[in-house]
């Protein structure tokens, strides 16, 4: 099956800092999103964002889909954007959704 | 409009109990998953449905666990005999395919804690 590696496994900053988190694909998808689990366990869809690239507000994401990798990218950090932030990719547009093991996100005030 | 719906949020039960939980998705979602997500890792998925038949269940365990999805709109997923390596977050997504809108989306799932 489809493999999901995400980096960094751990992160830490300060608020107001920027971070770039990774995802790394081992096979062609047409299915690629990006979560935030919050500290209480529940899962927020950011991005569906097979290729290309999205923005939303100070989040934004880019999958280059030739090169099997996706970024995720936090501006201006604040602590509610502590988590953990998965990637999850799928084959087909309708298939199920692999994901990975998640960076676990710490902003500190 | 609504979110997906799920019960109970807590359920302690003994080793070889059984229990059942409950998945109520976005009204019109036709594709629904049950993921199984352990401490410390990222989710599973246990079993998907397009409206109400079977899509993907290859990571089952079908001599304990069962899910239906009567009439393509509400779902339970039971485990009988519960074990302890069941102890995790069981979590209901729904989507909308066909329609280029293909995020998921979950519900605050239950936690399961088997002793």
């Amino acid at each position: 099956g489809i493999q999901v590696e995400q980096s960094p496994p751990d992160l830490i900053l300060q608020e107001g800092a920027n971070s770039t988190l990774r995802c790394n694909f081992s096979d062609s998808v047409n299915n690629l999103q990006w979560f935030h689990q919050n500290p209480w366990g529940q899962l927020i869809n950011l991005f569906y964002i097979p290729s290309g690239t999205k923005q939303n507000g100070r989040l934004s994401a880019t999958t280059v889909a030739t090169e099997r990798y996706s970024l995720l990218y936090i501006s201006s950090s604040q602590t509610t954007d502590s988590g953990v932030y998965f990637c999850a990719v799928g084959r087909g547009r309708d298939d199920k959704i692999i994901f990975g093991k998640g960076t676990r996100l710490h902003i500190l005030p | 409009e609504a979110g997906v719906a799920q019960s109970p949020r807590y359920k302690i039960i003994e080793k070889r109990q059984s229990v059942a939980f409950w998945c109520n998705p976005i009204s019109g979602h036709a594709t629904l998953y049950w993921y199984q997500q352990i401490l410390g890792q990222g989710p599973k998925l246990l079993i998907q449905f397009q409206n109400n038949g079977v899509v993907d269940d290859s990571q089952l365990p079908k001599d304990r666990f069962s899910a239906e999805r009567l009439k393509g709109v509400d779902s339970t997923l039971k485990i009988q005999p519960a074990k302890l390596e069941d102890s995790a977050v069981y979590l209901c997504a729904s989507s909308f395919p066909g329609t280029g809108h293909y995020g998921y989306t979950f519900g605050s799932g239950t936690r399961l804690t088997v002793v």
